[in-house]
């Protein structure tokens, strides 16, 4: 079975601290996603990468930053947390635009609380 | 900024009846239209999607509605059940060389009673 795995489930961290969220996936994609999920607002798109060591921009990409060392792992990376990036985390990887069966594959999210 | 506007915010439905959530967009670029279905604790999965070259598409219970002109799109669940109570994400995407950005709607809880 297809699977993209995020380290922790839920997270409890402090304003300032630095917060490193990991995902691994199994389906040797090219492309891996970071959305943000808060109610009311949707998925929101903060930072993706096609290829390893490349990555592009979301919609949201203020005050974060990711890593892609190897095809399989995606870190998102929040350099001095604050309370507002209190949020569910989505992890997601897919196969390139236009290919059979192209579609996202989610982790089941890490809750991150920022006190 | 590229939007797509999903309403309801919360739907409530008897066993068999028909569901239907709507979205709207503005980019007239946007090539791709799926749905996500997600259940408490998971994340969203793939659950029908459609592109713009037709107008209905038809998976078992599930059927996706496009109107081009109107840039308008909307699921329907025919013989809603309860195991359908879920979030509904509509989304709407363009090509970025090898990667599909999705812009998601804000997401309708659907809830069907027994």
């Amino acid at each position: 079975d297809v699977k993209v795995t995020q380290s922790s489930r839920y997270l409890v961290k402090r304003t300032g601290e630095k917060v490193f969220l990991e995902c691994v996936q199994d389906m040797d994609h090219e492309n891996m996603f970071w959305y943000r999920q808060d109610p009311g607002l949707g998925l929101r798109l903060i930072y993706f990468s096609y290829d390893v060591k490349m990555k592009e921009k979301g919609d949201i990409p203020e005050g974060y930053s990711v890593s892609r060392e190897k095809k399989e792992r995606f870190s998102l990376i929040l350099e001095s947390a604050s309370t507002n990036q209190t949020s569910m985390y989505l992890c997601a990887s897919s196969s390139p635009a236009g290919s059979t069966n192209e579609k996202l594959f989610f982790g089941s999210g890490t809750q991150l609380s920022v006190l | 900024q590229q939007q797509v506007k999903q309403s309801p915010q919360s739907l409530i439905v008897q066993k068999g009846g028909i569901s239907i959530i709507n979205c709207a967009y503005e980019n007239t670029a946007f090539d791709y239209f799926p749905w996500y279905q997600q259940f408490p604790g998971k994340g969203p999965a793939l659950l029908i999607a459609i592109r713009p070259d037709v107008s209905e598409k038809k998976e078992g219970r599930f059927t996706i509605s496009f109107n081009k002109s109107a840039k308008q799109f909307s699921l329907h669940i025919m013989d809603s059940q309860p195991g359908d109570s879920a979030t509904y994400f509509c989304a709407a995407s363009v090509s970025s060389g090898s990667a599909r950005q999705l812009t998601f709607g804000s997401g309708t809880q659907l809830t069907v009673l027994p």
